[in-house]
């Protein structure tokens, strides 16, 4: 239990339809990232927020789309995707990108798969 | 890309200290030397991160060379369950970013 809980575990979806990814971390911490997972690749960085701000947009198609209503919850929307996109989504938090280190707290992934 | 160099794999005996190694060929003075490890369908795990001195905490131990071109991350008594991918990072500590690069890793394997 690292204190990041990410839901769904799994999901399936078709390239026509509309889903999203959420993450919630019970750590007190005000930045929040999304990572990506392919197989046989490096983890990828896709987003970073910290207090709520987007401050790193790591190139991302616009068929992912991040939410951050506050410091706690951070969602990733999904529209249009392709196969290639399947892949292990991982959430990650740490303490905030000013005062904090590079101790990442990360939960347990959603397996995406895109038919 | 990943800065650092990692052998892809190792094999270490139940019991037995695992020495992972690392090197950092191109490390500047402001970045520590981080290490995450990744257990088989779960989310990376923070370790342990050092600067220039050696540091020690419940889960491991981290040694890094005087030029700091180089470290070693040992699990003192390996056990099954640090079957995973260990990574090394440099992690420039400054204000305002923390984009930790994720390379391959070395996929540590210990054996009964």
């Amino acid at each position: 239990e690292t204190g990041v809980t990410q839901t769904p575990r799994h999901l399936v979806m078709g390239m026509t339809n509309k889903k999203s990814l959420k993450c919630e971390q019970h750590l007190g911490h005000n930045a929040m990232y999304w990572y990506k997972q392919s197989a046989k690749k490096p983890l990828e960085l896709m987003f970073v927020y910290n207090f709520k701000e987007q401050t790193e947009n790591n190139s991302v198609p616009s068929r992912f789309s991040p939410e951050c209503p506050n410091s706690s919850h951070l969602f990733l929307h999904l529209h249009t995707l392709q196969p290639e996109d399947s892949a292990l989504y991982l959430c990650a938090s740490s303490q905030d990108l000013t005062r904090g280190t590079g101790e990442l707290f990360f939960g347990e992934g959603s397996r995406l798969t895109v038919l | 890309d990943a800065k650092t160099t990692q052998p892809p794999s190792m094999d270490c005996a139940e019991g037995r200290a695992a020495n992972l190694p690392c090197n950092h060929s191109t490390i500047s003075g402001n970045e520590y030397v981080y290490w995450y490890r990744q257990i088989h369908s779960q989310g990376p795990q923070y370790i342990i991160h050092g600067l220039k001195n050696n540091e020690t905490n419940e889960m491991a131990s981290l040694i890094i060379t005087e030029d700091r071109k180089s470290s070693t991350l040992i699990l003192p008594h390996a056990t099954l369950r640090d079957t995973a991918v260990y990574y090394c990072i440099d992690l420039y500590s400054g204000a305002g970013s923390y984009q930790l690069t994720f390379g391959k890793g070395t996929k540590l394997s210990v054996i009964p």
